[in-house]
């Protein structure tokens, strides 16, 4: 059974600094992973997807980065801002079940001016 | 262009009672779906569709029903409310299941005494 594991459960750092974001998971036989970001009460909003083909995806100071074969994802935010502030998820696909995403808890991360 | 919407935002049931919970998509996507999310915790799949008139079972759908009667539309049914069922739900849509992201409305929380 697919299980998806995010270190550590809650990161605080100064603004600007760049940062890492840790995401295993246990079977590599996925389809795509995705992170998110969600804002307290809110709902998910997607930042990158990366396809099992490839190696990374970057989207402005964002770069995901996936190693199928180790299990791992890691999400770095470069330039930490205030506005970084949310809890970060992961997610995988298997492709099946309609592509439903396994996710993992999260982390919380809090940029301190 | 909404996206996902969810209504209501907020509900709270007496145990025993039964409510739907609204989602409607105006991306014209084929694949929908319903997560929820406990505290601390990863969003778990309900239920999901891959098109108007199918929908399937994810890894949770004991005390739910869903319909998929329109693309734009997927309801969620919960009959006979339990605590275990208070929880943040969230209802999800693609364009495929492999390639494309799920975008997520912004939830509906729920709370059953």
């Amino acid at each position: 059974k697919q299980e998806v594991t995010q270190i550590p459960a809650a990161l605080s750092v100064p603004e600007g600094e760049n940062l890492v974001l840790n995401c295993s998971f246990t079977d590599s036989a996925i389809y795509n992973l995705q992170w998110f970001r969600q804002d307290p009460g809110k709902g998910l909003t997607s930042l990158l997807l990366i396809q099992s083909s490839q190696r990374e995806q970057t989207s402005g100071r964002l770069n995901a980065s996936l190693d199928k074969s180790s299990g791992r994802s890691t999400l770095y935010i470069a330039a930490s801002q205030p506005g970084d502030s949310a809890t970060y998820l992961c997610a995988v696909s298997e492709g099946n079940q309609g592509g439903k995403l396994i996710f993992g808890q999260g982390t919380e991360l809090s940029v301190k001016p | 262009n909404a996206g996902v919407t969810q209504t209501p935002k907020f509900r709270i049931l007496k145990i025993g009672q039964s409510m739907t919970l609204q989602c409607t998509q105006d991306m014209n996507h084929n694949y929908m779906y319903w997560y929820r999310q406990d505290p601390g915790m990863g969003l778990k799949l309900i239920y999901y569709s891959v098109g108007a008139g199918i929908t399937d079972k994810g890894e949770v759908p004991n005390g739910y029903n869903v319909s998929r009667s329109t693309t734009e539309d997927f309801p969620l049914r919960l009959e006979l409310a339990a605590p275990s069922q208070t929880s943040v739900y969230f209802c999800a849509s693609s364009r495929d299941s492999v390639v494309h992201e799920q975008y997520f409305g912004p939830g509906t929380r729920l709370t059953v005494t």
